[in-house]
């Protein structure tokens, strides 16, 4: 069975300043994907980004970035020049034979 | 493109008393699921459906909760009878193929049982 660990609760983030995430996981599987997803307050869960895990760079979307380590099966997210916008939940997530398991999430706020 | 709608956006009822969960999803989308989320955690994947078969179904309680996807598009959620427990966002997410590799979410059904 797959696990999805995010060892921290919260974090709290100067606007305009860099934030990373973490996320561990374990695995079995050889061909799975990783996903980080946003649910603001609205709780739309919004994709954020996505690494397939056979893929040795690391996946980047404007200010959204990953360090995806393999062996260590660590999945951490940045976010740079963080704003208002981002406050929201993050949630680490883990999918192979198209099922998705989460992690626990963690609060983020961005302070103005 | 449209997402994927569910209804209704909020349910209060009372424990014993049944509730149904409507979702539809982005058109074309093959696969649909259906999520639990309690406060303060992740979703929990209740039942996946492929086209208007079910690929798993090993975390739905079948003592109570129910799902179809007639057709192989619109899907229904059915608690009965509810128990406090099941207080919960309830969201339902598709995706394109049998072997999805992103999965898309709807807004939520937000069920407080009392």
């Amino acid at each position: 069975a797959q696990t999805v660990t995010q060892s921290q609760p919260e974090m709290s983030v100067q606007e305009a300043e860099t934030v990373t995430l973490s996320c561990t996981y374990d695995t079995s599987e050889n061909n799975y994907y990783l996903f980080w997803y946003k649910q603001p307050p609205s709780r739309q869960m919004i994709l954020v980004i996505r690494q397939e895990a056979y893929k040795q760079q690391n996946a980047t979307e404007n200010r959204f970035s990953v360090n995806f380590q393999k062996a260590a099966k660590s999945f951490s997210l940045k976010i740079s020049d963080s704003q208002l916008g981002d406050t929201a939940m993050y949630f680490c997530a883990f999918m192979a034979n198209s099922k998705l398991t989460f992690g626990k999430g963690i609060t983020l706020s961005v302070r103005p | 493109e449209a997402g994927v709608a569910q209804s209704p956006r909020y349910k209060i009822i009372e424990k014993r008393q049944s509730v149904a969960f409507w979702c539809n999803p982005i058109s074309g989308h093959a696969t649909l699921y259906w999520y639990q989320q309690i406060l303060g955690q992740g979703p929990k994947l209740l039942i996946q459906f492929q086209n208007n078969g079910v690929v798993d179904d090993s975390q739905l309680p079948k003592d109570r909760f129910s799902a179809e996807r007639l057709k192989g598009v619109d899907s229904t959620l059915k608690i009965q009878p509810a128990k406090l427990e099941d207080s919960a966002v309830y969201l339902c997410a598709s995706g394109e193929g049998q072997y999805t590799d992103t999965q898309y979410f709807g807004p939520g059904t937000r069920l407080t049982v009392l």
